[in-house]
């Protein structure tokens, strides 16, 4: 069965902390996604990778950095955390596309972050 | 305009009632095309998934892909108060990577 974890489910930091949000797939999956999601915005895409040690910026990458040391593991960094980055983070994974995948992504169970 | 649109709702319809949910998107290359369903305080899964014009039936839902007028939809036959949730659309250019833009969701609300 498809699994993706996250590290919390609830997390609450003071402004300026840095934070680490960790998810972990065992699906042998190649790209792995950060989203946070608000009411009204959607999902919202912050950072992706396709392979380990690679990354691409999403469409919000400010104030974010990511790593992926390893196939599985995905981390997320809030740099020096701030009240707008309170948000749902959701984690998610997909398999590499090969021209005919059905680019279906398998989301963790999200970690309600909140900044105060 | 944003990429992909939806009515935020809520939708709301008697259970065995069809529910039909309904988007469109801006991109005209996008290749592949997705339903997921959100429970309050839970993550996305995927209902359905369609890359070709017409229709696709999966039990009790049907998705529609018409690429000419840029538009899919989801039918929910018999609905039913466990399907209750917010379903977002969301489209994949599958160009070169993997690029999935997601709607922001149409709340469903089956009232017993």
């Amino acid at each position: 069965d498809v699994k993706v974890t996250q590290s919390s489910r609830y997390l609450v930091k003071r402004t300026g902390e840095k934070v680490f949000l960790e998810c972990v797939q065992d699906m042998d999956h190649e790209n792995m996604f950060w989203y946070r999601q608000d009411p009204g915005l959607g999902l919202r895409l912050i950072y992706f990778s396709y392979d380990v040690k690679m990354k691409e910026k999403g469409d919000i990458p400010e104030g974010y950095s990511v790593s992926r040391e390893k196939k599985e593991r995905f981390s997320l960094i809030l740099e020096s955390a701030s009240t707008n980055q309170t948000s749902m983070y959701l984690c998610a994974s997909s398999d590499f596309f090969t021209g005919i995948s059905t680019d279906t992504q398998y989301f963790g169970p999200g970690t309600r972050l909140t900044v105060l | 305009q944003k990429e992909v649109e939806q009515n935020s709702g809520p939708l709301s319809v008697p259970e065995g009632a069809i529910a039909s949910l309904n988007c469109t998107y801006s991109d005209r290359g996008s290749q592949s095309f997705f339903w997921y369903r959100q429970y309050s305080g839970k993550s996305p899964e995927l209902i359905m998934f369609i890359y070709s014009n017409g229709d696709k039936e999966d039990g009790r839902f049907t998705a529609q892909l018409n690429k000419a007028s840029q538009y899919v939809s989801l039918l929910i036959r018999d609905s039913q108060p466990s399907d209750s949730a917010t379903y977002l659309c969301a489209v994949s250019n599958s160009g070169g990577y993997q690029k999935v833009t997601f709607g922001t969701g149409t709340k469903l609300q089956v009232i017993p």
